[in-house]
């Protein structure tokens, strides 16, 4: 069985461009979750999607948004980029929210 | 008071000797209880998971629950240089989502 696939793996973005990352989901997965990864805060919850719609939201700007299509694929698009945006930036599938979830590779963003 | 609290660590075992990693959380209604791993540059993989009070046992790994303290571990017996990662304690606080606490950063030396 295939595990989650996140893409692109590695991207280099300037402050002020936007950016959008895609996460495809185990297979019979339906729930997506995002999660921010910087050294100083750990694991940031981003958001959470099941079956299109988005469940719940972390504590992140608005700049940050998400959607999920019918086949549960994911991606989420970070507008206006900042220096404090350079993180890694990691999906999870489950087959509900909030169970085992199982982390793609993760996007490497770096923002200059 | 941080959701789930971790010693950033690190916690250095020799090989072969047990590692103890701690894990508190702060909501009683938590429902669910995960340990991953990550190495260095990696994500985080998942471990173990716990849903009941007691002992969960696996391979060299057990997971233990204490919901009355709120207070879950990970031991993992016979420890390996491989096994030197970071290791993050993740709670379902009876929502839809996961809470990760920091990590503690394991070292098993030769």
């Amino acid at each position: 069985k295939a595990g989650v696939t996140q893409t692109p793996r590695y991207l280099i973005k300037t402050r002020g461009q936007q950016v959008t990352l895609s996460c495809s989901p185990i297979s019979g997965h339906r729930s997506v979750s995002w999660y921010q990864q910087t050294p100083g805060q750990g694991l940031q919850f981003l958001f959470e999607y099941f079956s299109e719609t988005q469940r719940n939201k972390g504590n992140f700007p608005g700049r940050f948004s998400g959607r999920q299509f019918s086949n549960s694929r994911s991606e989420m698009n970070v507008s206006t980029l900042e220096l404090g945006d350079s993180a890694l930036y990691l999906c999870a599938s489950s087959w509900v929210g909030g169970n085992e979830q199982f982390f793609g590779p993760g996007t490497r963003l770096t923002v200059l | 008071q941080k959701e789930v609290e971790q010693n950033s660590g690190p916690l250095s075992v020799p090989e072969g000797a047990i590692a103890s990693l701690n894990c508190t959380y702060s909501d009683r209604g938590s429902q669910s209880f995960f340990w991953y791993r990550q190495y260095s540059g990696k994500s985080p993989e998942l471990i173990m998971f716990i849903y009941s009070n007691g002992d969960k046992e696996d391979g060299r790994f057990t997971a233990q629950l204490n919901k009355a303290s709120q207070y879950v571990s990970l031991l993992i017996r016979d420890s390996q240089p491989s096994d030197s990662a970071t290791y993050l304690c993740a709670v379902n606080l009876n929502t839809d989502k996961l809470i990760f606490g920091t990590g503690t950063r394991l070292q098993v030396f030769p």
